[in-house]
């Protein structure tokens, strides 16, 4: 199993610019999760989803900020328009509901900078 | 609502020497119990996890924890470090509640190893 993959590594953009974030689970899970990470505020939930529902968006930060599941094998987060304060590592998470086991297998990350 | 707190930030330890990581929780219902591993510049990787039964679980790399529900509490412990497990490490929490599959995260524990 590839396990969760996420793209771009890494993205540098500029203040006001347009960021996508691109997500695909381990074929199988039904859930979806999208964490920020910094120093200052450590690991937070965004959002995420059970079989391509958003469930839970309260950590989402605002409104500039947001995420889609078109299908089972692809989730998108999008910042528009991006700040400087939302330089971060954003992760993807997925887990199979179904299984009852609720454990998460995370990618590798994105390392989002905007200057 | 649920919690998780890790109380020590940073710990150092030699090589060799035996490495106990703590970690308290708050769940209203039954507690699934995980801890994670990050290596600097990876994601989150799944070092163990507790649903029932034995309250003494075995790990990867030679990690086990044991739940305590008199205490609220899901150490984490192993025997001898290796320089290899420098690393921050995440306890998190979940189960069947309102919550649904959704985990919570303690704000974690860099653990750095002297030679």
């Amino acid at each position: 199993d590839a396990g969760v993959i996420q793209s771009p590594r890494h993205e540098v953009t500029e203040m006001g610019q347009e960021v996508t974030l691109r997500c695909k689970p381990i074929s199988g899970h039904n859930s979806l999760f999208w964490y920020r990470q910094t120093m200052m505020r450590g690991l937070e939930l965004l959002i995420y989803f059970n079989n391509n529902v958003p469930i839970d968006d309260s950590g989402m930060p605002e409104d500039r900020f947001s995420a889609k599941m078109p299908n089972a094998s692809f989730s998108t987060l999008k910042i528009q328009p991006s700040e400087p304060r939302d330089s971060a590592v954003y992760f993807c998470a997925s887990s199979s509901r179904d299984s009852g086991s609720y454990e998460q297998y995370f990618g590798p990350g994105t390392r989002l900078t905007v200057t | 609502a649920q919690s998780v707190t890790q109380p020590d930030i940073h710990i150092t330890v030699s090589e060799g020497a035996s490495l106990e990581l703590r970690c308290n929780y708050s769940y209203g219902a039954t507690p699934y119990l995980f801890w994670y591993v990050q290596s600097p510049g990876q994601g989150l990787q799944l070092l163990l996890k507790y649903f029932s039964g034995d309250t003494l679980v075995q790990g990867i790399k030679g990690f086990e924890a044991e739940f305590k529900r008199s205490q609220s509490s899901f150490n984490l412990r192993k025997p001898s470090v290796h320089w290899s497990d420098a690393a921050e490490y995440f306890c998190a929490v979940g189960g069947a509640g309102a919550a649904g599959n959704k985990l919570t995260f303690g704000g974690g524990t860099r653990v750095l190893v002297k030679p």
